[in-house]
């Protein structure tokens, strides 16, 4: 069983949708939670970045940690087209290197 | 902030080639980078953590001769790929984080080099 799980996809919405990335992990020692995007041919961008658990809003994204459940989400709201990209969530524990999930194609059509 | 440089963006040479790639973080110090590569359609594998002043710290499977690591300031690593063969052919990226973030969270990338080896 791989630490952090995420659905690659794709994922297909149409334009103003809104949009929900979840990963799921076992390494209950995790405390720092992070959603990246990534566009083709590009280094990853940090989205969001939460420490243990809770919601986070940044204009069109949440992100939320629910720790009890070994979960996390992304949330999209009115989705656009120039949100097409694979959306990586990543997490650590305290001094630990990055764990990332597979990363999910997501595909916004107008 | 937390701006994060690479480069070259994109290097294409010989089979026997070295290949030096630089990764820079412009707008803060950082003790730590880290190097990873991906493969198409996969996610980032990391490949060794860079810490300045001292050696690297490799993963399980990398070879550290083959693949140098050199931290000599708060600002720049630097990651050579001796001797280049086509199975090296990847897409190289770095990673920082500020000093003052805890536990060298959240991390910031560059933007990746592309390496395609003849």
């Amino acid at each position: 069983q791989k630490e952090v799980e995420q659905d690659p996809g794709p994922l297909s919405v149409p334009e103003g949708a809104i949009v929900s990335l979840n990963c799921t992990y076992s390494n209950s020692a995790f405390q720092y939670f992070m959603w990246y995007r990534q566009y083709s041919r590009k280094g990853p961008e940090l989205l969001m970045y939460t420490y243990s658990s809770g919601n986070k809003e940044d204009g069109r994204f949440t992100a939320q940690v629910d720790k009890s459940s070994k979960y996390i989400s992304l949330f999209i709201r009115d989705s656009q087209p120039s949100d097409s990209a694979t959306y990586l969530c990543a997490m650590s524990a305290y001094g630990n290197k990055l764990v990332f999930g597979a990363g999910t194609i997501l595909r916004v059509k107008s | 902030g937390a701006v994060v440089s690479q480069h070259p963006s994109r290097v294409i040479c010989k089979s026997g080639t070295s290949v030096k790639i630089e990764c820079r973080s412009l707008d803060f110090q950082a003790t730590t980078m880290f190097w990873y590569r991906q493969f198409p359609k996969q996610s980032l594998m990391l490949m060794a953590t860079s810490n300045e002043g001292s050696k690297a710290t490799y993963e399980q499977g990398v070879e550290k001769d083959k693949f140098l690591i050199n931290h000599a300031s708060l600002t720049l690593s630097t990651l050579t790929v001796t001797s280049a063969h086509p199975e090296d052919s990847s897409f190289y990226i770095c990673s920082a984080s500020p000093l003052w973030e805890q536990s060298n969270q959240p991390q910031h990338f560059g933007d990746g080099t592309r390496l395609s080896i003849l």
